[in-house]
């Protein structure tokens, strides 16, 4: 298996633009997982799905983040406007249930400038 | 909610001395998992502990969890420079099904 795919790996963009983060779970996996790591506050869980439907989103930072996961193969993560302090690294991670481990993707470094 | 401490920080040591980090928990755990993380790199899974008292070893790694299931620690034997990185506990929340991460110990390594 590929792992966790995530794209783009990089994203320079401006403030006030929408930002759209995408990931592939390892096939099979029924866990998704959307982190933000930053020196600051470390490694944040901002929302998971189980079987496609989001179960706790408690860690999203406020309206402009938004998750969707259509299908078991793909997610996405959108900051709608984007501001300076989104500025991070966002994971995604795969798990074949809760109490199992987790494999991250190689993250999305976000720069809003 | 339950909350998962790492200490220390941060460990600067010399090649070839040990080190160790200590997770502890708010609530007792069903288990606990290890990560690795290099410099730039994302985290990448190394273990996972489930019976009280359990000692798993990979190389010169230790891993060790707590008679009461709450706290557990890893042991590196004689540092190597590949051993540069921070290191992450995570325990699974039973009212829930995400794993809550301690903040990391982040090991430098001087040749």
């Amino acid at each position: 298996d590929a792992g966790v795919i995530q794209s783009p790996r990089h994203e320079v963009t401006e403030m006030g633009q929408e930002v759209t983060l995408r990931c592939k779970p390892i096939s099979g996996h029924d866990y998704l997982f959307w982190y933000r790591q930053t020196m600051m506050r470390g490694l944040e869980l901002l929302i998971y799905f189980n079987n496609n439907v989001p179960i706790d989103d408690s860690g999203m930072p406020e309206d402009r983040f938004s998750a969707k996961m259509p299908n078991a193969s793909f997610s996405t993560l959108k900051i709608q406007p984007s501001e300076p302090r989104d500025s991070a690294v966002y994971f995604c991670a795969s798990s074949r249930g809760s109490y199992y481990e987790q494999y991250f993707g190689p993250g999305t470094r976000l720069t809003v400038t | 909610g339950q909350q998962v401490m790492q200490i220390p920080q941060y460990q600067h040591v010399q090649e070839g001395e040990d080190f160790t980090t200590y997770c502890n928990s708010s609530t007792t755990l069903s288990n606990i998992q290890w990560y690795k993380q290099r410099p730039g790199g994302h985290p990448v899974f190394l273990i996972q502990l489930v019976k009280s008292g359990e000692v798993k070893k990979q190389k010169r790694l230790t891993f060790q969890f707590g008679e009461a299931k709450k706290n557990s620690s890893l042991h590196i034997t004689a540092t190597q420079t590949t051993d540069v990185g921070t290191y992450f506990c995570a325990g699974p929340n039973t009212n829930a099904g995400k794993s809550t991460f301690g903040d990391g110990t982040t090991l430098t390594v001087k040749p």
